[in-house]
């Protein structure tokens, strides 16, 4: 069966510090994925998403990077955080094919300080 | 034309009733709309989902109503229970599309 795995699970990082989020997929073969960020009782805002390796499309323009290195690898960056980085960071997954299904990772809470 | 607009925001429904939220949608090309159930402190999961060949879809207490015409859809809980307290998200993606378009979510909560 398939598993997406997202680490760390909580993450307290000072203003101006790096970052980076890393996400797993195992148990498919070249899967979307997504990187997506939600505020605090807020809703799903699409950051970043990828349809291969080295394949990076950005939805918003932001402090944030994404990249690929591997068919199930996806990882998230900052070269410096902002305050407004702050939020609830989810990767997910979907198999490339008709009428499929995001799974979302259990997230990682980044607070910026 | 690529919105998913949910309603209503947040829903108190007493235990053993119905809680009901509605979707709708702009862009005819949707042809998957899949529900999401999201807990505090975790990822949003898949609970429940439909496409525009069938009127309703039956899981358990979740049912799912599709109107094509009117391009409005709708999840319906039956017999709410403290433990279906979470937040619930619309979605609608299309065939060759790379994106699950959301809608804001509602927060529910259900009284015991």
């Amino acid at each position: 069966s398939q598993t997406i795995h997202q680490w760390p699970a909580t993450l307290v990082q000072p203003v101006g510090s790096p970052l980076s989020l890393e996400c797993t997929v195992e148990g498919t073969s070249n899967p979307n994925l997504y990187w997506y960020r939600q505020a605090a009782g807020r809703g799903l805002q699409l950051l970043f998403y990828s349809v291969g390796i080295g394949q990076i499309s950005s939805e918003v323009p932001q402090n944030l990077s994404a990249s690929r290195p591997q068919d199930r690898q996806f990882i998230l960056s900052s070269k410096k955080l902002l305050l407004s980085d702050s939020g609830f960071y989810l990767c997910a997954w979907m198999t490339a094919s008709y009428n499929s299904p995001l799974h979302f990772g259990n997230g990682t809470r980044l607070t910026v300080t | 034309q690529q919105q998913v607009k949910q309603s209503p925001q947040s829903l108190i429904v007493q235990k053993g009733g119905i809680s009901i939220i509605n979707c709708a949608y702009e862009n005819t090309a949707f042809d998957y709309f899949p529900w999401y159930q999201q807990f505090p402190g975790k990822g949003p999961a898949l609970l429940i989902a439909i496409r525009p060949d069938v009127s309703e879809k039956k899981e358990g207490r979740f049912t799912i109503s599709f109107n094509k015409s009117a391009k409005q859809f709708s999840l319906h809980i039956m017999d709410s229970q403290p433990g279906d307290s979470a937040t619930y998200f619309c979605a609608a993606s299309y065939t060759g599309g790379f994106k699950t378009i959301f809608g804001a979510g509602t927060r529910l909560f259900v009284k015991a």
